[in-house]
């Protein structure tokens, strides 16, 4: 799982797998939002999660969000090779616009 | 839509030069954000501009750098006296204003201090 402030976590899993990342935060948030970065590129939004929800889900991708432990995950399901990115989750602190990022979680997918 | 434009992509400096990096919003976008990226520290928030105002700028290094916002067009972040230290990869972003804050970035410029 990545905190909001260290511990890149690295998986490595077959196509066509399951899997779950984790992100716990350390203060109060409005949003949970998580974004994947390609190599070379900058972060690209995949997900975002509001404080008064605790699932949302966008295609094979589901979010959760557990306020009362201040944590959140995201899954995708049936994993492509497209998926093979590190993943972010960033809250704002309750400022609304001022994004803190989790450290990441390098997702390997395998053909 | 391009997306979120940043200019140069990559920038090599010699220890003591200036360097100036350019961003180009998502027309329609009031909100310009600044982060930077390395790999010991992550993601960090530099500073935010809303309408060509800067509102936050409490991720700036205090001295050596700044950032400008003169139209709504484009913002750059200006690094004095560069130091190996600032090599990173700064990435602007720009939002919608009060829609969730959902940040576009762009592809960054990385920038290296021999």
């Amino acid at each position: 799982s990545q905190w909001g402030e260290e511990n890149l976590q690295a998986l490595s899993i077959q196509e066509g797998e399951d899997v779950t990342m984790n992100c716990s935060y350390k203060t109060y948030t409005t949003v949970v939002h998580w974004y994947r970065q390609d190599s070379g590129r900058g972060p690209a939004l995949i997900i975002l999660i509001r404080s008064n929800e605790r699932e949302k889900r966008s295609g094979r991708l589901r979010a959760t969000l557990d306020t009362s432990s201040q944590s959140s995950s995201l899954s995708i399901t049936a994993a492509q090779c497209e998926d093979t990115a590190v993943y972010f989750c960033a809250t704002d602190r309750g400022m609304g616009y001022k994004l803190t990022f989790g450290t990441g979680t390098s997702l390997l997918v395998d053909p | 839509n391009a997306g979120v434009i940043q200019t140069p992509r990559h920038k090599v400096t010699g220890k003591g030069q200036e360097a100036t990096l350019w961003c180009e919003p998502i027309s329609g976008h009031s909100a310009v954000f600044w982060y930077r990226q390395t790999i010991v520290q992550g993601l960090e928030f530099l500073t935010y501009f809303r309408n060509q105002a800067p509102i936050d700028d409490s991720g700036m290094p205090k001295e050596r750098f700044s950032a400008q916002m003169p139209n709504q067009s484009h913002s750059t972040l200006k690094i004095q006296s560069t130091q190996p230290q600032d090599s990173a990869v700064y990435l602007c972003a720009s939002s919608l204003w009060g829609v969730s804050y959902e940040q576009y970035f762009g592809p960054g410029t990385r920038l290296t201090v021999l």
